[in-house]
Formats: C-alpha cells, sequence, structure tokens
C-alpha cells in the first residue's frame, strides 16, 4: 500500500539538542510539506518542496531546516533555535502541490525538556 | 487573523443525528477542502469543492459553499460513534506572489455518543 511514513511515533529531546524527524512517501508525488499542530489550533506550515532540491519556507520556519535530496525523503531537523519545539509534527505530500489534496503521515509527537 | 474558522469548536451529538459543521473565510478562493483527523492521528481527505461549485456529496458527507458569504458547510448524516473525530477545513487561495497556499481553520471537534 502506498502512503506517508514518519517516524518515530514519540521522540523525546533535551534542550539544546538538534532532532530530526523522518518523513518517506511511497506515492511518487512531486511536493511535500511539514506542518505543526499545538493543541487546539490548526496546522501551521513549516517548510515545503515542489521538486528535489528545493524547498520553500512556510509560515514559521524559524528554527527548523529541511533537506529534499530525493523524491521520498523530506527530514525536517528541529534545531536548539526553535524557542517551543515541543508539538505535534505532521508531513504531507500532494501530486502536484499548490492547492491539490494533501496526504498526511501519522505524525511524531516531539517533547523537549 | 485566521483566514478560515470553523463554527462551532466542539459539537456533542447522539448517534443517528446529523452533524453540521461551519468554516468562514476571508479572501477569495480557488477550492475548499474539508480534512478529518482521529485522535493522535493524522489528517485524511474528505472532500474538495471548487469555488464554482455549490453542493457536493461523498457518501453521508455533503458540502455546501457560498462565495458570496465566504462560507462552507459540512453536514454528516446519520452520524456513528465512529465518525468521533476532528474536523477541519482548508482554503485553498492565491498569494500576492502568485503562488498557490492552503491554509487550515482550527478545526471542530466532533463528539458523537452511542
Amino acid at each position: 500500500d502506498g502512503g506517508i511514513t514518519q517516524s518515530p511515533k514519540y521522540l523525546f529531546r533535551k534542550e539544546g539538542q538538534n532532532v530530526t524527524l523522518s518523513c518517506e512517501q511511497n506515492l511518487n508525488h512531486d511536493a511535500m510539506y511539514w506542518y505543526r499542530q499545538d493543541p487546539g489550533q490548526g496546522l501551521r506550515l513549516i517548510y515545503y518542496s515542489q521538486i528535489v532540491n528545493d524547498f520553500q519556507k512556510g509560515d514559521i520556519a524559524e528554527g527548523y531546516s529541511v533537506s529534499r535530496e530525493k523524491k521520498e525523503s523530506f527530514p525536517l531537523t528541529v534545531t536548539s533555535a526553535q524557542k517551543n519545539p515541543t508539538a505535534f509534527y505532521l508531513c504531507a505530500s500532494s501530486p502536484k502541490g499548490g492547492t491539490s489534496p494533501l496526504h498526511f503521515g501519522n505524525g511524531t509527537r516531539l517533547t523537549v525538556t | 487573523s485566521q483566514q478560515g474558522e470553523e463554527d462551532p469548536q466542539a459539537l456533542s451529538i447522539q448517534e443517528g443525528e446529523n452533524a453540521t459543521m461551519n468554516c468562514s473565510y476571508k479572501t477569495s478562493i480557488n477550492n475548499l477542502q474539508w480534512y478529518r483527523q482521529n485522535s493522535g492521528r493524522g489528517l485524511v481527505h474528505l472532500i474538495l469543492i471548487r469555488s464554482n461549485e455549490r453542493e457536493k456529496h461523498s457518501g453521508r458527507l455533503r458540502v455546501t459553499l457560498d462565495t458570496s458569504k465566504k462560507s462552507s458547510s459540512l453536514l454528516i448524516t446519520a452520524s456513528r460513534a465512529a465518525d468521533t473525530a476532528s474536523y477541519f477545513c482548508a482554503t485553498g487561495l492565491l498569494t500576492q506572489g502568485g503562488s498557490e497556499k492552503l491554509v487550515f481553520g482550527k478545526g471542530t471537534k466532533l463528539t458523537v455518543n452511542p
């Protein structure tokens, strides 16, 4: 079955450490996205990529970094510069980007103490 | 300010009843989408309605769009306990820079009691 895999499901880190969240898709989609979700809030866009080796900042990119070296993979690094990193992180993909419907992974819950 | 806002924030109904959730937005849109999220999981796309459409159906789901009022509604008929989830609207719009963007609201939390 095609889909998006995020790992790990739960991640715990100490303040000051960088951490990388994995996102892999086998849907052959061009576009991939990272969102952050806080309790009772909607999704906020961190970064997105429409094509391999290219990505753009979303609305809340500060303190985060990404890479897109392969079509299937779009890892997100939460750096120590992110002031409030504890959140639920969702990766998504779509066939051609724009405003086409998104397919989501099941998220990674990151807790930083 | 929020582009898409759902109303109500929370809704509790009995199994078999209909559930209606509303979404209001501020700027012109290409399309409007509804998603469902079960607790602790990713979102699942339910239905997309284009700006030139007024109503769309998918199984027990009915979506309407009123572009003059900048609002949409999602109706779930004959609800089941398994419909318990949060429902989000997402508006597809063109940015000033000419790119397309999908903006999510904060969601309506639906509880269907057996």
